[in-house]
């Protein structure tokens, strides 16, 4: 019954290595996000798709990148990973406001060292 | 810029009712989401308001106000598993970009 499903639960990478995050939804959503979440300053909004090959920045997209090639799969990519990319990243997909909002991925908790 | 308030932590006795505030300054407004997220856990959708006015969901209530960037999530007949966080999001625009509070961290206590 899995919906949005993001491939690693946790992750350890070291610094400057370049990482990719993947996330897979089955509902056929146009909308996808990815969120990072630190304690303190809740989600924020790095990148988000409306529709495939579309990306738009978020509030903090440095150091990221994305890539939407199908429909239900959009990635994450880290160029260079650096230790302040140490976070708890989510992913999530929506198909409009009235069908529930957004359904979020289990989550990748990810530590460059 | 976007501004979402909420209190950090809250405290409530089983069985009891709780209210959990939110306040917001956008530069738009199309609709406020509550969501529920347990330790270790991803968000799961509680509900969404856009127009003013109680949504109520069993337990969980959503309040409403355009106007005064306001909204409020009532927890009643707590039980242990309320105890999460409870994110405010708005959106503040198009393409659903939803803005996030910092979330409430609520603690129910035997």
């Amino acid at each position: 019954d899995v919906k949005v499903t993001q491939s690693s639960r946790y992750l350890v990478k070291r610094t400057g290595e370049k990482v990719f995050l993947e996330c897979v939804q089955d509902m056929d959503h146009e909308n996808m996000f990815w969120y990072r979440q630190d304690p303190g300053l809740g989600l924020r909004l790095i990148y988000f798709s409306y529709d495939v090959k579309m990306k738009e920045k978020g509030d903090i997209p440095e150091g990221y990148s994305v890539s939407r090639e199908k429909k239900e799969r959009f990635s994450l990519i880290l160029e260079s990973a650096s230790t302040n990319q140490t976070s708890m990243y989510l992913c999530a997909s929506s198909g409009g406001t009235g069908n529930g909002g957004y359904t979020f991925g289990s989550g990748t908790r990810l530590t460059v060292v | 810029g976007q501004n979402i308030d909420q209190p950090t932590e809250m405290t409530a006795t089983e069985g009891a009712i709780v209210q959990i505030n939110c306040t917001y300054q956008t530069s738009g407004f199309n609709g406020l989401f509550w969501y529920q997220q347990h330790a270790g856990e991803a968000p799961t959708f509680l509900s969404y308001n856009v127009l003013d006015g109680l949504e109520e969901k069993g337990r969980f209530s959503s309040f409403l106000s355009r106007s005064k960037g306001y909204s409020y999530l009532l927890l009643k007949e707590l039980q242990m598993k309320d105890s999460a966080s409870y994110l405010c999001a708005v959106i503040p625009g198009g393409y659903q970009k939803v803005t996030f509070g910092t979330g409430t961290k609520l603690q129910v206590i035997p």
